[in-house]
């Protein structure tokens, strides 16, 4: 079955810290994706990860790929409010339709 | 350049009723995605287009549902006769043509059925 598990499903952080979401998958995949989803808005493509060690970052976010271990990262340093947001990894195999994993709702406080 | 957009963005509907949500796509681009959130659970594929072909229908969930997308422009996702479960987010995205692009999505259609 193509899965995805996506934790933890809600993050409540305050403003400075750092924190991962984890993001595993169930099968070899062709691409890794992060969107991010801000209320009653589009997904919107943060990252589309490629290969085995890939990494790419986009001002506090990063987001890594371990295509062994099944697992893709996507990490907050230095939290500010407005990363609040519901944070969705999906991945594609074989196909182009976007398997998902359930998102991280994630909610930065002062 | 315009987004992909989706209408309506709320629709509130009877059990038996029938709903058309329409999606329009970004321009130019030859595929065309239909997703559905039920509240909870994961975004789930429901079907792709290209240009006016379906490609893949595979997450259909039963024949109550029609999708079309005639001259491979904008799409349509009939459901008939709606039943309570089918309440949910409806997502359409779009990519240029060829495999593996970002997918662009709409922001999505509420879907309730009372």
């Amino acid at each position: 079955e193509l899965k995805v598990e996506q934790n933890p499903l809600f993050l409540s952080m305050q403003e400075g810290k750092n924190y991962t979401i984890y993001c595993n998958y169930s099968t070899t995949s062709d691409r890794l994706y992060w969107y991010r989803q801000d209320p009653g808005k589009s997904l919107e493509s943060l990252f589309v990860l490629l290969s085995n060690g890939a990494v790419k970052q986009e001002g506090r976010l990063m987001a890594s790929l371990d295509t062994k271990a099944r697992l893709s990262t996507l990490h907050i340093t230095a939290a500010v409010h407005d990363l609040s947001a519901t944070y969705f990894c999906a991945f594609s195999y074989n196909t182009d339709k976007l398997i998902f994993g359930t998102g991280t709702r994630l909610q930065v406080f002062p | 350049e315009a987004g992909v957009t989706q209408f309506p963005s709320h629709s509130v509907i009877e059990k038996g009723q029938t709903v058309t949500l329409r999606c329009d796509p970004i321009s130019g681009h030859d595929n065309l995605y239909w997703y559905r959130r039920v509240m909870g659970k994961e975004i789930k594929f429901l079907l792709h287009f290209v240009k006016e072909s379906k490609q893949d229908e595979s997450g259909m969930p039963n024949n109550r549902f029609l999708a079309e997308r005639t001259g491979g422009t904008y799409s349509t996702l009939k459901v008939q006769p709606a039943e309570l479960e089918d309440s949910g987010v409806y997502f359409c995205a779009s990519t240029r043509g060829g495999r593996g692009g970002t997918q662009y999505f709409g922001p999505g259609t509420r879907l309730l059925v009372l």
